[in-house]
């Protein structure tokens, strides 16, 4: 497909656990960035990739959580040790451009659960 | 960051055109109004963007006040696909980070 690919597309985890959400940008997409949506609420930024350069990690809430881009293409948001307020929404977005600044194209996202 | 009003809910009837608000008494100069909206289990979809002029694409139009504090989405026959939660953003030139409000959720009644 041509679009942003995310996997699993939903996932329920134990409190404690580690977890990996997978995105796959959109092929040649420079840019790449992650965020939250809790519900009924806009998504908020986590943070942005240049290629495999991680140049913005302001909005992750804890060390708890990772991000890691290591070939400039696909990327994986890691959350260890989950909580329930980790529940949401986890969206992946491309673009183009070195900057970011060209339009940023969503996947469908990864729907985390922690019981 | 400069912020965005919206309702938080809107209906429209099917095959009628939609006018979707948002106040940004606050942008400045270089801010870009960006319009996405989300249908349900999806991620965020481009609808358009603008500075200063009104904007056309296949999808909607959007149309600035002369002073840029407000804009509107005009959706021009809506469809029952058309029901979603629309965000209005603004984003400085040059920067790449997107902030959501909460939107307008929009009902489309048959």
């Amino acid at each position: 497909g041509a679009g942003v690919s995310q996997s699993p597309r939903y996932k329920v985890a134990k409190r404690g656990q580690d977890v990996a959400l997978r995105c796959d940008p959109i092929s040649g997409h420079v840019s790449l960035f992650w965020y939250q949506q809790a519900l009924g609420q806009g998504p908020e930024f986590l943070t942005y990739f240049q290629n495999e350069a991680q140049l913005d990690k302001s909005g992750l809430p804890s060390d708890r959580f990772f991000a890691e881009r290591p070939e400039g293409s696909v990327s994986t948001l890691k959350i260890q040790r989950t909580q329930q307020e980790d529940s949401a929404v986890y969206l992946c977005a491309s673009s183009l451009g070195l900057a970011g600044t060209d339009t940023q194209y969503f996947g469908p996202g990864t729907r985390l659960t922690v019981l | 960051d400069a912020k965005t009003t919206q309702p938080n809910s809107m209906e429209s009837n099917e095959e009628e055109p939609v006018h979707l608000p948002c106040n940004h008494s606050t942008i400045s100069g270089t801010d870009y109004i960006h319009w996405y909206r989300q249908l349900p289990s999806q991620g965020p979809e481009y609808v358009i963007h603008g500075l200063t002029s009104n904007v056309n694409n296949r999808m909607a139009s959007l149309a600035i006040a002369e002073d840029r504090k407000s804009s509107t989405l005009i959706l021009h026959r809506a469809t029952l696909r058309d029901a979603a939660v629309y965000y209005c953003i603004l984003r400085t030139s040059g920067t790449y980070k997107y902030i959501f409000g909460t939107g307008t959720r929009l009902k489309v009644l048959a």
